[in-house]
């Protein structure tokens, strides 16, 4: 079975300073990794996906499949960054989506 | 516009009254799902559907219902509330040919006393 974990709930860093999200998945096959995120009073939406290796709002992610991990990065935060993000997980199954727990990142002033 | 909208927004219900949640999208996917956000436990899929009359269970779906009868309706049914299914609801769709990114609805926050 496919499990995402983001072991982080909650994670506070200064506007300008360096962000890493941690996602760590388990699935045997060949995964899909997603980020959402989830702004204040908006809805849930897609940030990035990994097979487009693209890098959206400053932020990118790379899939590791030595260590299954997917961390969403961004080398100087900004108080707009301050969100729900989750990472979710496609292991091709009708399914869909298996989400992680969530990070609550918060951008400091 | 293209949107997933879901009604109500808010509601505040006592122990086993039924209620409904409405779900629809104006984008022509096949594909809906039902997830509740928890604190620490993020989202859960409830229900998903592939297609017009072709459901089935996600993660957590002891408690809750669904129907597809049409292609852009996808109501989430709540036979006999109980507390513990007090949360934020979300309704999510996508075209199955793409399963990468799924359009989510505003959100449903529904209490249960």
């Amino acid at each position: 079975a496919q499990r995402v974990t983001q072991p982080e709930k909650l994670l506070s860093v200064f506007k300008g300073a360096p962000v890493e999200l941690k996602c760590n998945y388990s699935y045997s096959g060949s995964p899909e990794l997603f980020w959402y995120v989830q702004y204040s009073r908006q809805r849930l939406q897609l940030l990035l996906r990994h097979i487009s290796r693209e890098s959206i709002k400053g932020f990118t992610a790379d899939l590791n499949k030595g260590e299954t991990s997917f961390h969403l990065k961004k080398p100087f935060a900004q108080e707009e960054d301050s969100a729900m993000y989750y990472c979710a997980l496609n292991s091709g199954s009708a399914r869909q989506l298996t989400f992680g727990s969530g990070t609550q990142l918060t951008v400091l002033p | 516009e293209a949107q997933v909208t879901q009604n109500p927004r808010y509601l505040i219900t006592v122990t086993g009254k039924k209620l409904t949640v409405t779900c629809s999208q104006n984008m022509n996917h096949e594909y809906m799902s039902w997830y509740r956000q928890d604190p620490g436990l993020g989202l859960r899929q409830i229900y998903y559907s592939m297609n017009v009359e072709v459901t089935d269970k996600g993660d957590v779906p002891e408690g809750y219902k669904v129907s597809r009868k049409e292609k852009r309706n996808f109501p989430l049914i709540l036979e006999s509330p109980s507390p513990n299914q007090t949360s934020l609801y979300f309704c999510a769709s996508s075209f199955s040919r793409d399963r990468h990114e799924q359009f989510f609805g505003p959100g449903t926050r529904l209490t249960v006393l």
